[in-house]
């Protein structure tokens, strides 16, 4: 069993749509979780950065970290076709300068007009 | 954000050439960097850990005689890759975390034929 799993996908949906993107894990330790976007042949993108359960809005985009059932989302609402990526999770223990992330496989999102 | 800029963005080379890659932090020092590696449609896979003033710590199954590492710099660390061969074709990717977080390079694409 992977430490962290996600649905690769793809995700359709219609422009205006809300999506939800998920990752569950297994290593209790996870204590910070980031989602990247990444575009095709670039590099990935920092969109949200959460510490621990809970919530954090950032524009269209919303992190939820679900500790007790290890488990977090990405929402964003009112999508765009510009939001056509694939979105990785990642997370680690602590910050420190060599703890290593542990990322999902990647969502492919599609978003159509 | 944190600027993390790489370079070339992409090379192509002959089959037992060397290929050197640069990944600079722009607006931060960086003791640690790590160099990834993502082939079509896959996450990121770490290579190694790149660490300013000493030695780079490898993943396992990452030959460190045929991907050199080298940080000299608070601000550069490069990857070189020795004699290269086809099957290391592949995107290489460069992060930095200047804070909490990891932000990372544009990717370097590289073709061996």
């Amino acid at each position: 069993q992977k430490e962290v799993e996600q649905d690769p996908g793809p995700l359709s949906v219609p422009e205006g749509a809300i999506v939800s993107l998920n990752c569950t894990y297994s290593n209790s330790a996870f204590q910070y979780f980031m989602w990247y976007r990444q575009y095709s042949r670039k590099g990935p993108e920092l969109l949200m950065y959460t510490y621990s359960s809970g919530n954090k809005e950032d524009g269209r985009f919303t992190a939820q970290v679900d500790k007790s059932s290890k488990y977090i989302s990405l929402f964003i609402r009112d999508s765009q076709p510009s939001d056509s990526a694939t979105y990785l999770c990642a997370m680690t223990p602590n910050t420190g300068t060599a703890s290593k992330l542990t990322f999902g496989t990647g969502t492919r999102l599609q978003v159509t007009l | 954000g944190a600027v993390v800029s790489q370079h070339p963005s992409w090379v192509i080379c002959k089959s037992g050439t060397s290929v050197k890659i640069e990944c600079r932090s722009l607006d931060f020092q960086a003791t640690t960097m790590f160099w990834y590696r993502q082939f079509p449609k896959q996450s990121l896979m770490l290579m190694a850990t790149s660490n300013e003033g000493s030695k780079a710590t490898y993943e396992q199954g990452v030959e460190k005689d045929k991907f050199l590492i080298n940080h000299a710099s608070l601000t550069l660390s490069t990857l070189t890759v020795t004699s290269a061969h086809p099957e290391d074709s592949s995107f290489y990717i460069c992060s930095a975390r200047p804070g909490l977080a990891d932000f990372f390079g544009p990717g370097t694409r590289l073709t061996v034929l």
